[in-house]
């Protein structure tokens, strides 16, 4: 594809709900990561995928939240029992290699989910 | 304190103008990265570096690792430049180049 599509763009949905967040890297692109960008907070990094495999789940801030990558390509980001603190723009990103100064991160535009 | 600080954080200029933002960090890094984002939130990637500097087209990014310092410049400074510019490290040499500490931005305004 031409860049990395997110999907939904904007998603409301009620405290206790689970949610379900998609990306799709660019083809080709082995390595995937997910961030987070909240009201009036910088970005924070969630999870890295290179291929299928998460090598970095460091930033997943609870076991509320989860995260698979199949066929190396589209990755969903599930959160479950949704809580207010969760609303914010989840940002996905993709790179051909997972190092180097050589493969740029490409983002894409961001889901911006709303817990109520 | 945060491990990565951007200056200003708030940047009015006239159309024309030499722009500079800097940022500074206070870890061991393997690379920084500047970022753009644009109002409606696409980010793009500026810049990835790890030493001295780089250019494209009106934008510098330069870096001092003994300092522990980067500044992002802008030459000749349009309307269009209006955005947020974030910087962000990502540490050691380990690891995944996704895995960032950003800082939290610049929101610069351009006015023709």
């Amino acid at each position: 594809g031409a860049g990395v599509s997110q999907s939904p763009s904007n998603k409301v949905t009620e405290k206790g709900k689970d949610v379900e967040l998609r990306c799709d890297p660019i083809s080709g692109h082995t390595a995937l990561y997910w961030y987070r960008q909240s009201l009036g907070q910088g970005l924070e990094f969630l999870i890295y995928f290179q291929g299928n495999s998460a090598p970095d789940k460091s930033g997943l801030p609870s076991d509320r939240f989860s995260a698979e990558r199949t066929g190396g390509s589209v990755s969903t980001l599930t959160i479950q029992r949704t809580q207010q603190e969760d609303s914010a723009v989840y940002l996905c990103a993709s790179s051909s290699t997972g190092g180097g100064l050589q493969s740029p991160l490409h983002f894409g535009n961001g889901t911006r989910l709303t817990v109520t | 304190k945060n491990e990565v600080e951007q200056s200003p954080q708030n940047l009015t200029a006239q159309e024309g103008e030499f722009i500079t933002i800097n940022c500074s960090y206070s870890v061991g890094i393997s690379a920084l990265h500047w970022l753009q984002q644009h109002p409606g939130g696409g980010i793009v990637s500026l810049f990835m570096l790890s030493s001295g500097k780089k250019k494209h087209g009106r934008l510098i990014a330069t870096i001092n690792i003994q300092e522990k310092h980067s500044s992002l410049h802008i030459t000749a400074s349009h309307p269009r430049d209006s955005a947020v510019y974030i910087c962000a490290v990502r540490t050691g040499y380990g690891g995944s180049q996704g895995n960032l500490i950003f800082g939290k931005g610049t929101k610069l305004s351009v006015k023709p």
